[in-house]
């Protein structure tokens, strides 16, 4: 089945602890992106990457590392900078290149961070 | 103002009943919309693109008028198992990025 994988489905930190989040596709897909979603409010975009070994700051980076050393992979780092981290973090795939135009994203299962 | 703007309900209606989103942005320039399902604590799901001539799929219908800059997703014949946020989505013009609404929650009772 092609999909897109997140893991872990929970996880607890201490504040000032830095913690790496998981993000594979196997769609075939170039584009990624991260996104965190507090409750009741809309998905707020941390990074992306349109191509391996490239990856851009979304609007709300500060706090947040990412690398794409691979196309079906892109982790991200949640860092002690990170002042409110807990939150629900989604990672997205699409087809987008400059040529397809195709928008669609397709989210994994998410993390659920909290920050103890 | 917004990029896009959604009314977040609650929307309450019986089952069987016709229901109808909307939703504005901002940039006349935009040229995907998507309207997204997602249930509570679960990621979002594409429920369907939105084309320049109107779409529809079984109970959902999709429009999008340019003029007013505004999308609507319409329900048919409400199931208990729509009850969910409806995201409405929008391209970020000239990019890949989407911008995505805060959602509407619809719950459809028995």
């Amino acid at each position: 089945d092609g999909g897109i994988t997140q893991s872990p489905k929970y996880l607890f930190r201490k504040e000032g602890q830095n913690v790496t989040l998981s993000c594979e596709q196997n769609l075939n897909h170039d584009a990624m992106y991260w996104y965190r979603q507090d409750p009741g409010q809309g998905l707020r975009l941390i990074y992306y990457s349109q191509i391996v070994n490239d990856f851009q700051k979304g609007d709300i980076a500060e706090g947040y590392s990412v690398s794409r050393e691979k196309k079906e992979s892109f982790p991200l780092t949640v860092t002690s900078a990170q002042k409110n981290p807990t939150a629900f973090y989604l990672c997205a795939s699409s087809a987008w290149t400059p040529s397809s135009g195709e928008n669609e994203q397709f989210f994994g299962p998410g993390t659920r961070l909290t920050v103890l | 103002r917004k990029e896009v703007e959604q009314d977040p309900g609650p929307f309450n209606v019986p089952e069987g009943a016709t229901v109808a989103f909307n939703c504005t942005y901002s940039n006349s320039a935009s040229q995907s919309f998507f309207w997204y399902r997602q249930d509570c604590r679960k990621e979002p799901k594409l429920l369907m693109s939105v084309y320049s001539s109107g779409n529809e799929d079984g109970r959902f219908t999709a429009q999008l008028n340019r003029a007013s800059q505004y999308i609507s997703l319409l329900i048919r014949d409400s199931k208990l198992s729509d009850s969910a946020t409806y995201l409405c989505v929008v391209n970020q013009v000239g990019t890949d990025k989407l911008i995505f609404g805060t959602g509407t929650r619809l719950q459809v009772f028995p």
